[in-house]
């Protein structure tokens, strides 16, 4: 079975500082990958996701993140973070083979200070 | 546009009570649905999965059960709640090939 591992579990950061959270998975397979993002008090939200083609995927509010194949990694960054980007971030996998059995990591609590 | 509505938002039950959570999808049709319970630290875990009416997949072996009495409603259930149960219980929507969407979840404490 797949496993995702998140590798920070609470991040602290100043406003304009840059943002990288690890995210590598283990699956012998193919794989689409994803970012979810959880705002304080509200649901979550796709934040990015990877399907094929160019593996350096751009999604909202400024992130991208890049996949890594030989790595089985999906790092999300953003250069310059602000204030609401406050958050818990989940990195998630799903076999093609299987659609939307996502396998979630155990997510990374971001706090920016302003 | 597509809508999903889950409730209660909260709940309160006594251990030894039944349960039942309802989720509900709207503008599209034949999506398939999903359960997920969120845990402090541990991300979210795959409970339930249907892709159609009465088709019910269960990935782990568990206290509850769910059921799909109508193509856009989703229900998790239980007979008698024990405490392990208490957690944030997510309901989701996709259409195939595409990324789930996620309801506003139910806090359920079982005390």
């Amino acid at each position: 079975a797949q496993s995702v591992s998140q590798h920070n579990h609470h991040v602290i950061l100043s406003e304009a500082a840059s943002l990288e959270l690890g995210c590598n998975y283990s699956y012998g397979g193919t794989v689409n990958l994803f970012w979810y993002v959880q705002y304080p008090g509200q649901h979550l939200q796709l934040l990015l996701k990877y399907f094929s083609g160019d593996p350096l995927v751009k999604g909202i509010k400024g992130f991208e993140a890049e996949f890594i194949k030989s790595k089985f990694s999906f790092n999300l960054r953003k250069p310059s973070v602000q204030w609401s980007d406050t958050a818990e971030y989940f990195c998630a996998v799903n076999p093609t083979d299987s659609w939307g059995k996502l396998q979630f990591g155990a997510g990374t609590q971001v706090v920016v200070t302003p | 546009s597509q809508t999903i509505h889950q409730w209660p938002a909260t709940l309160v039950q006594p251990v030894g009570s039944p349960l039942s959570l309802e989720c509900t999808v709207e503008g599209t049709s034949n999506p398939n649905l999903y359960w997920y319970r969120q845990a402090a630290g541990r991300g979210l875990q795959l409970l339930f999965y249907s892709v159609g009416i009465g088709q019910i997949s269960s990935e782990v072996p568990q206290n509850l059960s769910a059921s799909r009495p109508q193509d856009r409603q989703f229900i998790l259930s239980s007979k008698k709640l024990l405490l392990s149960d208490s957690g944030f219980y997510l309901c989701a929507w996709s259409a195939e090939g595409s990324p789930l969407h996620f309801g506003n979840g139910t806090r359920l404490t079982v005390t």
